[in-house]
């Protein structure tokens, strides 16, 4: 099965400062139809996961252009510019390319 | 608007079968695939099961595969989950999930807000 290891594991963060988080895949997420399925949802406390990002890149309707998702094969990158308060929340990675599908184990951003 | 409302939690003793309902509304149910994920009490999120729209693909977590069973009623919008030998580790917060758009399974767009597993004797 493919392992996505999310690092680091929490991340401090100042508002208004940029956020960073990985994602790596044990191989590679590029399918056979040449898209490659990793999406980044974010779980706000006590909330359902809300969608992203998809196709690594792509922001899902009504998501706010300072969260950038970029990478190719099996690294990947969730950049949040200027954090504001509402980003806060477990981030996790999500792979859909191989079966069985994956997520990673998330990534807490929290105020310093 | 897009809802998915999930029911059929509760506590149930290790050995024993609990099904999950979703139904769904503000869209037509039948062109979309659904999806299960569930979430341990203080844990992340774990995929459980998909499946398309027609039900002809179907797919399942490596820890759930011969003991739960994905379904669909088209004519209900309702989405099930068969759970059997339930184990302590299947204590979740189970979600239903829809995609973006038609004729794909991820990503999961639309979510509920899931209803309560507990395994316990």
């Amino acid at each position: 099965d493919v392992v996505l290891t999310q690092t680091p594991v929490a991340q401090p963060v100042t508002l208004g400062d940029q956020a960073s988080i990985s994602c790596r895949s044990s191989q590679s997420l590029v399918h056979s139809n040449g898209n490659t399925y990793l999406e980044w949802y974010l779980q706000k406390p006590g909330q359902s996961p809300q969608l992203l990002i998809y196709k690594v890149s792509n922001r899902f309707s009504g998501v706010p252009d300072r969260f950038i998702g970029s990478g190719s094969g099996s690294d990947f990158t969730l950049k949040i510019s200027r954090v504001e308060p509402e980003d806060l929340g477990v981030y996790y990675c999500f792979q859909a390319t191989h079966d069985p599908y994956t997520f990673g184990a998330g990534t807490k951003l929290e105020l310093k | 608007e897009v809802q998915l409302v999930e029911s059929g939690g509760g506590l149930v003793q290790p050995g024993r079968s609990l099904k999950l309902s979703c139904l769904a509304s503000g869209f037509t149910f039948s062109n979309y695939g659904m999806n299960w994920i569930r979430q341990a009490p203080g844990k992340g999120l774990e995929w459980v099961a998909s499946i398309s729209s027609s039900s002809s693909y179907i797919y399942y977590a490596d820890t759930v595969k011969g003991r739960f069973t994905i379904s669909r009623d088209n004519a209900k919008n309702t989405l099930y989950l068969q759970m059997t030998s339930l184990r302590s580790e299947d204590t979740a917060l189970y979600y239903c999930a829809r995609p973006r758009s038609m004729m794909v399974i991820t990503p999961f767009a639309y979510w509920g807000q899931g209803t309560l597993v507990t395994v316990s004797s």
